[in-house]
């Protein structure tokens, strides 16, 4: 299994708190991506890194941001949360931007009242 | 518009029938690739096959197997002889330039 891991793996916060999400891997890989799974949605990505503090927003980012200061580690930041961004968030990361499948990690349950 | 179409929503079956999950897909790029993930009950997600856009050859792994089709830009999954342990949320994906998921087709396999 591909080593990701995230932080915390659930999480309730209110509405208005500012909340980040760890995404730890020990693959090397360059890519790492943010993603959020709801219901009849499948999953949609959020934000991307295509290296140490590159990064680029995916088709649901607003309301969230992200860095990248190492090679492994990828953080998402919802700035002030609100009920909408309740939801699970999976971390990925793959060896390329589009040839190669990506590898998951096991979720973060967020709820936010 | 959406890129990936899952149009099963949920599929019961008894265990030992053969379950076929439609996938089809829009694409503008002749390069691209094409994703089956499952999430079973516990919640994470399992990769399952990748197929590059010109390899249109058939595969199959064990029970699992998989009809790619680019005139009808179609990428079916079959799971033969249905197991309980293949309940899970079954998901198409395309990646051209991002990754995009289809919605997801939920299995279940009754004993």
């Amino acid at each position: 299994d591909a080593g990701i891991t995230q932080s915390p793996r659930h999480k309730v916060t209110e509405t208005g708190t500012p909340v980040t999400l760890r995404c730890h891997q020990t693959e090397n890989h360059r890519y790492m991506y943010w993603y959020r799974q709801d219901p009849g949605h499948g999953l949609r990505l959020i934000h991307y890194s295509y290296g140490v503090k590159d990064t680029d927003k995916g088709e649901v980012s607003d309301g969230y941001s992200v860095s990248r200061s190492k090679t492994e580690d990828f953080l998402l930041t919802l700035e002030s949360a609100t009920s909408s961004q309740t939801s699970v968030y999976f971390c990925a990361i793959s060896g390329e931007r589009t040839s190669r499948e990506q590898f998951f990690g096991p979720g973060t349950r967020l709820t936010v009242l | 518009a959406q890129k990936v179409t899952q149009a099963q929503t949920e599929i019961s079956v008894v265990e030992k029938e053969d379950v076929t999950l439609d996938c089809v897909y829009e694409t503008r790029d002749t390069t691209y690739y094409l994703f089956w993930y499952k999430q079973p009950p516990s919640g994470e997600l399992v990769f399952l096959i990748r197929r590059n856009s010109f390899d249109e050859q058939n595969e199959i792994s064990g029970r699992y197997s998989w009809n790619f089709q680019k005139s009808t830009s179609s990428f079916n999954f079959t799971i033969t002889a249905s197991q309980v342990v293949d309940s899970a949320v079954y998901f198409c994906a395309l990646n051209d330039y991002k990754l995009s998921f289809g919605a997801g087709t939920t299995v279940t396999v009754r004993a």
